[in-house]
């Protein structure tokens, strides 16, 4: 079975602290896909990241970095300097290629609040 | 502009009355699919399409239905919409049924069924 599993349900920063969202996942694929996704308070999903299972470099653009360590099933997302505009949810989802339709399995979500 | 466009934004309805969220999406994708989001659930695929005419039931298909009649529109029809069908619905595509493809959302439908 896959599963992804955000263990933040909520997370409240003042401006310009970092923050880091845990993203952890299962899947007995071998080859597979992780995604970060954002959604403002508007309400769309904007994709941030894909990550392949054989791809272990961490990621940085801008102030968002990306953590992936398959030793620990993580996947986990960091903003530096956190700015008001970062309020959302953030949704981390997980892909197989071996998936019924290509189908996302995304995490709960994690509200993120960045007050000034 | 390469989007994926869902109509109606909102909709509040009441139990009983079938209706039918439209999605089109112009990136001539093969790929396109429903989900649905949910407090504490994230999302979860209702349904999805691989291409014209083929669907196939995702993890929450239950009071969908879908048809892919042309390429570029993947409708979702709610026959006897009832309340615990009260959700954000997202649609998506993608070139094809890749798992590697980052998936294009439309903007969501937020549903109310009383």
């Amino acid at each position: 079975a896959q599963k992804v599993t955000q263990a933040q349900t909520e997370i409240s920063v003042v401006e310009k602290e970092d923050v880091t969202l845990d993203c952890v996942y299962e899947t007995r694929d071998t080859t597979y896909y992780l995604f970060w996704y954002k959604q403002p308070p508007s309400g769309e999903l904007v994709f941030l990241i894909r990550r392949n299972s054989f791809d272990e470099q961490n990621e940085i653009s801008g102030r968002y970095s990306w953590n992936f360590q398959k030793s620990t099933s993580s996947f986990n997302f960091t903003i530096t300097a956190s700015q008001v505009v970062d309020s959302a949810v953030y949704f981390c989802a997980l892909s197989g290629v071996y998936n019924q339709g290509g189908k996302l399995i995304f995490g709960q979500g994690t509200e993120l609040s960045v007050k000034p | 502009e390469a989007q994926v466009t869902q109509n109606p934004r909102y909709l509040i309805t009441v139990t009983g009355k079938k209706l039918t969220v439209t999605c089109s999406q112009n990136m001539n994708h093969e790929y396109m699919s429903w989900y649905r989001q949910d407090p504490g659930l994230g999302l979860r695929q209702i349904y999805y399409s691989m291409n014209v005419e083929v669907t196939d039931k995702g993890d929450v298909p239950e009071g969908y239905k879908v048809s892919r009649k042309e390429k570029r529109n993947f409708p979702l029809i709610l026959e006897s919409p009832s309340p615990n069908q009260t959700s954000l619905y997202f649609c998506a595509s993608s070139l094809q049924q890749d798992s590697n493809q980052p998936q294009h959302f439309g903007d969501g439908t937020r549903l109310s069924i009383l």
